[in-house]
Formats: structure tokens, C-alpha cells, sequence
């Protein structure tokens, strides 16, 4: 069974700082990785995924992520962050082949002017 | 479209009390997902739905818990008898043909 693993629960940066949140997974092939982002009361949005090829994807808002398999991770970068960017991150995993998607405990992310 | 549409937003029942969550997937989506989310589990797949047919419901906590999809654009979610440990937020999300789920806004459930 596949696994992630978010080490930061939560996470403070400061308004144009860069970020990376972290994001380990354990699955014995190749897997579908994602990144979620919740606003307060809010549902989770796709922020960005990745199935296949470039290792290196873009997502919205100015995000990105890079697959590294020999490190087992999908780390999520911006390289500038804003005030709205506060919110929790959930990175989760899914098996190829199967619709069942395993979620991280999330990172909460906290902007300081 | 509007997304998935999720009805209550928020419920506050007593326990003992039957429950029914309510959601509308996106128009053409093939794949439902019913999530629990709590502090303390994070966000758990209760079940989910391919062409409304119950794939896999390992994740349905008890027999308390039921789900259905009568047809292509609604499902429910329903606990009898609810109790406190119940509590959380509740959220359905949609497919189309992969785990690629866009996410409802969420059911916020209170059991007193």
C-alpha cells in the first residue's frame, strides 16, 4: 500500500520569501503524485500533478513541483509566496491503475508581512 | 459547471440521530469519492463510486454508515445513528476516468 509522508506541519515564511514544503512517498513503482492546497472552510484544490515524463511540473498559481525518485520525494516549490498563499497543503499519492488516493496529514502555511 | 455541490454545508444533529449528506458530482464524471476529514486522521476515502457501482468501501468506518448513488449526478451519505465521534468534515470529490478529483466544499457535521 502506498504511503506519503508531509514532515512540516506547519510552516511560517515571510510575504516574497521563497518556499518549499516537503513531501515524501513510499509505493513500489512509479506513482501518480499530487498537490492540494485548502483554504479555511474550503473544499481542496488541484494545485498541480504528476503521472508521467518531465519530473518537473508547473501547477497554478505559480507553483511547481519536482518528482525525484531516487529520493522518494515531491517537493513543492514557489519561488516568491504572497499572503494569500496561506493555507494547508496536502500532498497525496495514488497507484497506477487504481483510483485510490492515499492523502498527507497536510502543512499548514502561515504568511508574515 | 459548478462543481461538485455538497448540501448541508453544515449539520448539527443530536446523537442517536440519522444523518444524510448530500452531493452532486460534476456532469460527466464517472468517479465519486466520499472523504472524512478530522484532526486527528486527516483525511481518510470512505468509499467511491465508478459509473455509480460501490468499488470499494473498505474505508466506511462501521456499519453505520452507508452510501449510495442512484444515478450519474447525485449521492448520499448517511449515518444511523450518529455519535460524537462522527464529527468532522465531510467532503465529496469527482472524476473523470482517474484519480484526478476536484473536491466540494464540504459538509461540516456537529453530533451533540
Amino acid at each position: 500500500a502506498q504511503s506519503v509522508t508531509q514532515p512540516d506541519i506547519h510552516i511560517t515564511v515571510s510575504e516574497g520569501a521563497s518556499l518549499e514544503l516537503r513531501c515524501n512517498y513510499s509505493y513500489g513503482a512509479t506513482p501518480y503524485l499530487f498537490w492540494y492546497v485548502q483554504s479555511p472552510g474550503q473544499g481542496l484544490q488541484l494545485l498541480l500533478k504528476y503521472f508521467s515524463g518531465d519530473t518537473l511540473v508547473q501547477g497554478i498559481k505559480g507553483f511547481e513541483a519536482e518528482f525525484k525518485r531516487s529520493q522518494s520525494s515531491f517537493n513543492l516549490r514557489k519561488p516568491s509566496v504572497h499572503w494569500s498563499d496561506a493555507a494547508e497543503y496536502f500532498c497525496a499519492v495514488g497507484a497506477r491503475g487504481y483510483q485510490k488516493v492515499t492523502f498527507g496529514i497536510g502543512t499548514k502555511l502561515q504568511v508574515i508581512p | 459547471d459548478a462543481g461538485v455541490i455538497q448540501s448541508p454545508r453544515h449539520e448539527v444533529t443530536e446523537m442517536g440521530q440519522e444523518v444524510t449528506l448530500r452531493c452532486k458530482p460534476i456532469s460527466g464524471h464517472d468517479y465519486l469519492f466520499w472523504y472524512r476529514q478530522t484532526m486527528m486522521r486527516g483525511l481518510e476515502l470512505l468509499i467511491y463510486f465508478n459509473n455509480n457501482v460501490p468499488i470499494d468501501d473498505s474505508g466506511m468506518p462501521e456499519d453505520r454508515f452507508s452510501a449510495k448513488m442512484p444515478n450519474a449526478s447525485f449521492s448520499t451519505l448517511k449515518i444511523q445513528p450518529s455519535e460524537p465521534r462522527d464529527s468532522a468534515v465531510y467532503f465529496c470529490a469527482s472524476s473523470h476516468r482517474g484519480p484526478e478529483a476536484f473536491f466540494g466544499q464540504g459538509t461540516r457535521l456537529t453530533v451533540v
